[in-house]
C-alpha cells in the first residue's frame, strides 16, 4: 500500500526543537519530491516546505525561514522537518505530502505540534 | 508571494443542486511551456488530511466521482460539484503549486442547506 505516516509531533515550550519524521512505504520514495504543510487548530492548510528527490534543492515558507530545515534520507526511506526556535503560532497539525502520481496527490494523517508553556 | 482567493467563504446548498465554489490568483498560474494550470482542488473532512479532487484545474483525480469538476485558467478557478450528495460536506481549498512559496485558498465550507 502507498503510505505516508508522520511521527514526532508532541508537546515543546517555546523556543524549543522537535524534529518530525514521514516514513514513506509503497513507492518509490527517492523518485518524488515531497512537502510539508501544516494546519493550525481550525485554520487553513499552509505550505511548509519541499525537498527535491534527490534532497540537493529546499525551499521554505518565509515564517519559517531560518527556524526549520526539511531534509530526507532515501535510504530509509524518510522525509524529515527539524524545526528549532518554535513558537506558539508554529501550534498545528503537520502533514507531509508528495507528488506521486499527480502534484500533492499522497498526503499522511498528520502529527500534532503544540507549542506552548 | 501568489495569493489565493476563494469565494464563498461558506456555500450552504440543497440536496442534489449545484454547488460552485470560486478561486481567484494573484497572478498566473499558467505555465506557457505546456500550457498547463498550476492549480488543484482538495476536499478536507473533519479529523482527515486533504484529498485530491483536481489537478491542472480541470483533471478529475482517479476515482473522484465525475459529479465534481474544475475549470478556468489563467487566475479565474471553478469547482462544480454538479449535484451535491450529503458526503460532500466539508472544506473545499485551491491551492496554485506555479511557484513557492505552494498558496492556498482560505478554504471554502460546504453545507446541506
Amino acid at each position: 500500500e502507498v503510505q505516508l505516516v508522520e511521527s514526532g509531533g508532541g508537546l515543546v515550550q517555546p523556543g524549543g526543537s522537535l524534529r518530525l519524521s514521514c516514513a514513506a512505504s509503497g513507492f518509490t520514495f527517492s523518485n518524488h519530491w515531497m512537502h510539508w504543510v501544516r494546519q493550525a487548530p481550525g485554520k487553513g492548510l499552509v505550505w511548509v516546505s519541499r525537498i527535491n528527490s534527490d534532497g540537493i534543492s529546499t525551499n521554505d515558507a518565509d515564517s519559517v525561514k531560518g527556524r526549520f530545515t526539511i531534509s530526507r534520507d532515501n535510504a530509509k526511506n524518510t522525509l524529515y522537518l527539524q524545526m528549532n526556535s518554535l513558537r506558539a503560532e508554529d501550534t498545528a497539525v503537520y502533514y507531509c505530502a508528495s507528488t506521486y502520481l499527480r502534484p500533492f496527490d499522497l498526503w499522511g494523517r498528520g502529527t500534532l505540534v503544540t507549542v506552548s508553556s | 508571494d501568489i495569493v489565493m482567493t476563494q469565494s464563498p467563504d461558506s456555500l450552504a446548498v440543497s440536496l442534489g443542486e449545484r454547488a460552485t465554489i470560486n478561486c481567484k490568483s494573484s497572478q498566473s498560474v499558467l505555465y506557457s511551456s505546456n500550457n498547463k494550470n498550476n492549480l488543484g482542488w482538495y476536499q478536507q473532512k473533519p479529523g482527515q488530511p486533504p484529498k485530491l479532487l483536481i489537478y491542472w484545474a480541470s483533471t478529475r483525480e482517479s476515482g473522484v466521482p465525475d459529479r465534481f469538476s474544475g475549470s478556468g485558467s489563467g487566475t479565474d478557478f471553478t469547482l462544480t460539484i454538479s449535484s451535491l450528495q450529503a458526503e460532500d460536506v466539508a472544506v473545499y481549498y485551491c491551492q496554485q503549486y506555479y511557484s513557492t512559496p505552494y498558496t492556498f485558498g482560505q478554504g471554502t465550507k460546504l453545507e446541506i442547506k
